[in-house]
């Protein structure tokens, strides 16, 4: 199974800050990389697809790229209703895995 | 617009059974690949299974098989997740969610939480 370590597991930010979260592959996965924002108590959200795809209606303060094995998931002037967790997942084959989560908090 | 309704979840006993359903609308069931996502209490996303649209293709995670089965009822627009011999680490909200393509989800239920406890 290919497995996908995201970090930093959590960070503290203000609004208005550009922050980059990372996830690797344990193997070359091309651009099969999707990542998704969960806010407490809901179902996650599909940001972007195939590592810098932007999902429909979706701001495009958030970007992604990436390929091969390291991935990035930007978002730029961070607002307060970007205060959330964000997961990586690959779509490469199955198992589609997830990463452990970025908690993006309150500075 | 696509919604995805959970439903099924509740307290059972471990080495119990339980039927979770998703029932969808606005979007050609038939045609889509469905997955189940599950998530422990403060815990990550975890995969759990995936069925295609004709129903005859599925996969499982490892930590499932033999004991979950997936199944779909394309004229009713259901997905069901049958689970057995359950244990207390499948203590979860069970996702529901649509793939257009590539393993990728972009609709996913509200979810519903089963409890695995004595």
């Amino acid at each position: 199974d290919i497995q996908m370590t995201q970090s930093p597991s959590s960070l503290s930010a203000s609004v208005g800050d550009r922050l980059t979260i990372t996830c690797r592959a344990s193997q070359s996965i091309s651009t099969y990389v999707n990542w998704y924002q969960q806010k407490s108590g809901k179902a996650p959200k599909l940001l972007i697809y195939a590592a810098s795809s932007l999902q429909s209606g979706v701001p495009s303060r958030f970007s992604g790229s990436g390929s091969g094995t390291d991935f990035t998931l930007t978002i730029t002037s961070l607002q307060p209703e970007d205060f959330a967790t964000y997961y990586c997942q690959h779509s490469y084959s199955a198992p589609p895995t997830f990463g452990g989560g970025t908690k993006v908090e309150i500075k | 617009e696509v919604q995805l309704v959970e439903s099924g979840g509740g307290l059972v006993q471990p080495g119990g059974s339980l039927r979770l359903s998703c029932a969808a609308s606005g979007l050609t069931f038939r045609t889509q690949w469905m997955h189940w996502v599950r998530q422990a209490p403060g815990k990550g996303l975890i995969w759990v299974s995936r069925i295609n649209g004709d129903a005859t293709s599925t996969t499982y995670a490892d930590f499932v098989k033999g004991r979950f089965t997936i199944s779909r009822d394309n004229a009713e627009k259901t997905l069901y997740l049958q689970m057995s011999s359950l244990r207390v680490e499948d203590t979860a909200v069970y996702y529901c969610a649509r793939s257009p393509t590539y393993n990728t989800l972009d609709f996913w239920g509200q979810g519903t939480l089963v409890t695995v406890s004595s």
